[in-house]
């Protein structure tokens, strides 16, 4: 069945630094999400990607949908305490089951 | 509008007992989702509906779990009888056709 992986699992910045992370998956996606959820609470929807190609920009978050629509990113520039959370992508292929990915857990130290 | 109701918000159960969680999907959303959570697995997309009716429960671990909706407005999922592996956070979601997924608080259900 579709899969879809993220990585890192786990990054550890100090406040100011970037971040990255990168969603792969297995099949050829219709669109993809990007959810943020904050310790102990639920996912966040920040996002939607469509189109091959794509780069959407949400202050210091910058998301980006691959050419082959099968990968994706967000970058987050000079984090901040508040970045704090897990990512998840959420892809989309044919039907409209989303799967979500396996995560990257940010911590932030000041 | 109040947003994707859950309940409970904490089910503390012992092995074979029966357990009903309960969701209402944001009015006018005609998908809803039911995911589990864990640190293992992550998130896991347990069964669909599209306009009450379940679309994809391939997902669903086994005959163990059950999942109904009678009507727009509610949905329940059902373990019976219940695992300490079935320990996990259930969460429902609701969309409107390739929107984005509104959650809920979630339902910790802790099985002994």
């Amino acid at each position: 069945g579709q899969q879809v992986m993220q990585i890192p699992q786990y990054q550890h910045v100090q406040e100011g630094e970037d971040f990255t992370t990168y969603c792969n998956s297995s099949t050829t996606l219709s669109n993809i999400q990007w959810y943020k959820q904050r310790p102990g609470g639920h996912p966040v929807f920040l996002i939607q990607l469509v189109k091959s190609g794509e780069v959407k920009k949400q202050k210091r978050l910058t998301f980006q949908f691959g050419e082959a629509k099968k990968n994706s990113s967000l970058h987050i520039t000079a984090t901040q305490t508040t970045d704090v959370g897990t990512y998840f992508c959420a892809g989309v292929s044919g039907t409209d089951k989303l799967i979500f990915g396996t995560g990257t857990r940010l911590q932030v130290f000041p | 509008d109040a947003g994707v109701i859950q309940s409970p918000r904490h089910e503390v159960t012992e092995m074979g007992q029966e357990v009903t969680l309960r969701c209402k999907p944001i009015s006018g959303h005609d998908y809803l989702f039911w995911y589990r959570q864990t640190m293992m697995r992550g998130l896991e997309l347990l069964i669909y509906f599209n306009n009450n009716v379940p679309i994809d429960d391939s997902g669903m671990p086994e005959d163990r779990f059950s999942a109904k909706m009678p009507n727009a407005s509610f949905s329940t999922l059902k373990i019976q009888p219940s695992e300490p592996r079935d320990s996990a956070v259930y969460f429902c979601a609701s969309r409107v056709a390739s929107g984005e997924l509104f959650f809920g608080e979630g339902s910790r259900l802790t099985v002994l």
